[in-house]
């Protein structure tokens, strides 16, 4: 089975700091992406890569940026965190193939408050 | 740009009837549609995807149905269980070589026991 892995489930952290959220897939997908996730918004892209050192920008990037170094591993960065970044964040994973069969895996989620 | 609509918002049925989830988008121009359930406080499990080919796909006790032409899809539920209680996305994906998914903002169903 593939597995995304989100490195916490919750986090608290305090306005102005630079936070660190980090994926993990195992299974060799090239794509990656991360989301955010608030009630009566659903969910909203903030980055994507599809190859090492590549990103592309989704819909909200402002206050965010991403490094992706390995393969495996996709992370989101919050360099000065405010209290409108307070939601649930998601990573998923799925193949680089043209296919129409490409699944998108998710990891568990993290929630996220800034006080 | 692609929208996706999932109506209703919340739905609760007794246990062991059969229902549909509802999922509209407006632009048919699309790859594959996938299912997804999220408990609540979780991430997103995969449960059915459709190929822009298809009409349907079967697992267990759900199926689901692609209707391009008309932008929509439903997820039907056999013999629901207290167990399927859960937040129901659908999220499209737009074409060839585009991987951005776009998701509707869910149903969340409640089976009553």
């Amino acid at each position: 089975d593939v597995k995304v892995t989100q490195s916490s489930r919750y986090l608290v952290k305090r306005t102005g700091e630079k936070v660190f959220l980090e994926c993990v897939q195992d299974m060799d997908h090239e794509n990656m992406f991360w989301y955010r996730q608030d009630p009566g918004l659903g969910l909203r892209l903030i980055y994507f890569s599809y190859d090492v050192k590549m990103k592309e920008k989704g819909d909200i990037p402002e206050g965010y940026s991403v490094s992706r170094e390995k393969k495996e591993r996709f992370s989101l960065i919050l360099e000065s965190a405010s209290t409108n970044q307070t939601s649930m964040y998601l990573c998923a994973s799925s193949l680089l193939i043209y296919r129409a069969d490409t699944e998108a895996f998710f990891g568990q989620g993290t929630r996220l408050t800034v006080v | 740009k692609q929208e996706v609509t999932q109506i209703p918002a919340a739905l609760s049925v007794p246990e062991g009837e059969n229902l549909v989830l509802n999922c509209s988008f407006t632009d048919s121009a699309i790859y594959n549609l996938q299912w997804f359930r999220q408990d609540p406080g979780k991430g997103l499990t995969s449960l059915l995807l459709i190929q822009s080919s298809q009409r349907e796909q079967t697992s267990g006790r759900l199926n689901a149905s692609l209707d391009k032409s008309s932008g929509r899809s439903t997820l039907y539920i056999a013999a629901s269980q207290p167990g399927d209680s859960a937040t129901y996305l659908c999220a499209v994906r737009p074409g060839f070589g585009n991987e951005k998914l776009t998701f509707g903002t869910g149903t969340r169903l409640t089976i009553i026991p």
